[in-house]
């Protein structure tokens, strides 16, 4: 079926390194991702999102960048702190489904050690 | 200040004992969601619902219900809960059900049905 995954479920780095969290995703009609990052206790919090029409964006410390020819999706992360350690999940909406679910992929655990 | 509220946030019950987890929104979004979240499985999409009095199911409505009588809030009915429906479960809200829209979610109900 058409699914959202990510390359590796753990990543492991060292304060101030930069990280780099894979997403592969299969459905050619998805036009919109997003990527959650999930805090133990806590629900997902939006991170950054990326519209297809765009192959890269960034926010504060991240960029994601999309790569349409080969369905990937992937999170940058600069000078990777303590405080980022935890499950980051990308997500997408196809686009010819209005209104349902985000698809989520399984999730990539960061720990970042100082 | 924005955000997506729920409650209870533990419940540990019986199974048969009808309960019902709320959730509510400050930020006058149209779209809400229940997702439950399993090892292994990821996040999988409940019952969402387009706006006031307009719901429909997602990927995993079975043994749920839920209503939306108001813009703000979104309950999650279990009306004879069972083991299988132990979980944890989220709740999220976006402005509106299209393309283009983060969904903010609550920090999480965990359930346990004995």
């Amino acid at each position: 079926g058409e699914s959202v995954g990510l390359h590796l479920p753990t990543l492991s780095v060292q304060e101030g390194d930069n990280s780099i969290i894979n997403c592969a995703y299969s459905n050619s009609a998805s036009d919109y991702f997003i990527w959650y990052k999930q805090e133990s206790g806590k629900g997902p919090q939006f991170i950054i999102d990326i519209r297809s029409n765009m192959d890269k964006r960034q926010g504060q410390r991240v960029t994601v960048l999309l790569n349409k020819t080969v369905k990937h999706l992937s999170l940058q992360i600069a000078a990777t702190q303590p405080g980022d350690s935890a499950v980051y999940f990308c997500a997408e909406i196809p686009g010819n489904q209005a209104g349902t679910a985000l698809i989520f992929g399984k999730g990539t655990t960061l720990s970042v050690s100082s | 200040e924005a955000q997506v509220t729920q409650n209870p946030r533990y419940l540990i019950t019986v199974t048969g004992k009808k309960l019902t987890v709320t959730c509510s929104q400050n930020m006058n979004h149209e779209y809400m969601s229940w997702y439950r979240q399993d090892p292994g499985l990821g996040l999988r999409q409940i019952y969402y619902s387009m706006n006031v009095e307009v719901t429909d199911k997602g990927d995993v409505p079975e043994g749920y219900k839920v209503s939306r009588k108001e813009k703000r809030n979104f309950p999650l009915i279990l009306e004879s809960p069972s083991p299988n429906q132990t979980s944890l479960y989220f709740c999220a809200s976006s402005f509106t059900g299209g393309s283009n829209q983060p969904q903010h979610f609550g920090d999480g109900t965990r359930l346990s049905i004995l």
